[in-house]
């Protein structure tokens, strides 16, 4: 079975540029997460989607941070403009529904400078 | 508010000896408990979870951990350690009604020495 795939693995980009990142869950995995971890940090829930619906945005910041899940599979999570708080890790993950263990992919690390 | 809690930093013990990671939580109704583990350039793995009935769970790697009610506590055990089980562990906590917010720990980092 595939894992969650994310790309890209790398990004380095000035502050106030945009960028995006995607990803694909496991096969029949209702549930996608984005999340976001800081070094020495835990990770920290930014957009939670149930197919391609959200449940759970409050830990996103609106004004710079937008996610879409297409067709209820692939997602893809934006941020435009970036600052050099948004310097972190972002995690997707899947799982089969809410109450379900997460999956997790390798993570894309972006450098804001 | 749902919170979770990993008192220590950083765990150290000898191998071949028991270890324990500890975890609180607080949430409002019934909790959904996880444990995760990331290995150094690895993406965060499943442990093991708690949904409901026995208190104490097993997991992969020879992992359990204990539900305590009472104490609101979620504590990662091994009874035996080996250097391969150095990595990050992360605690999470859902409500079990209501919500779906998945919490996260801030993690403890935990190595065995040779």
């Amino acid at each position: 079975e595939a894992g969650v795939a994310q790309s890209p693995r790398y990004k380095i980009i000035e502050k106030r540029q945009s960028v995006a990142f995607w990803c694909n869950p496991i096969s029949g995995h209702a549930t996608l997460y984005w999340y976001q971890q800081i070094l020495g940090q835990g990770p920290k829930l930014l957009i939670q989607f149930q197919n391609n619906g959200v449940v759970d945005d409050s830990q996103l910041p609106k004004d710079r941070f937008s996610a879409e899940r297409l067709k209820g599979v692939d997602s893809t999570l934006k941020i435009q403009p970036a600052k050099l708080e948004d310097s972190a890790v972002y995690l997707c993950a899947s799982s089969l529904a809410t109450v379900n263990e997460q999956y997790f992919g390798p993570g894309t690390r972006l450098t804001v400078t | 508010a749902q919170s979770v809690a990993q008192p220590e930093d950083q765990v150290n013990v000898a191998e071949g000896n028991p270890l324990t990671v500890k975890c609180t939580y607080s949430v409002s109704g019934n909790p959904y408990l996880f444990w995760y583990v990331q290995y150094p350039n690895r993406g965060l793995q499943f442990l093991l979870k708690y949904i409901t009935g026995d208190n104490l769970v097993k997991g992969s790697y020879g992992f359990e951990a204990e539900f305590n009610k009472s104490q609101t506590s979620f504590h990662l055990k091994k009874p035996s350690a080996l250097v391969s089980d150095s990595a990050l562990y992360f605690c999470a906590v859902r409500e079990g009604t209501g919500g779906f917010k998945t919490i996260f720990g801030a993690g403890t980092r935990l190595f065995v020495k040779a």
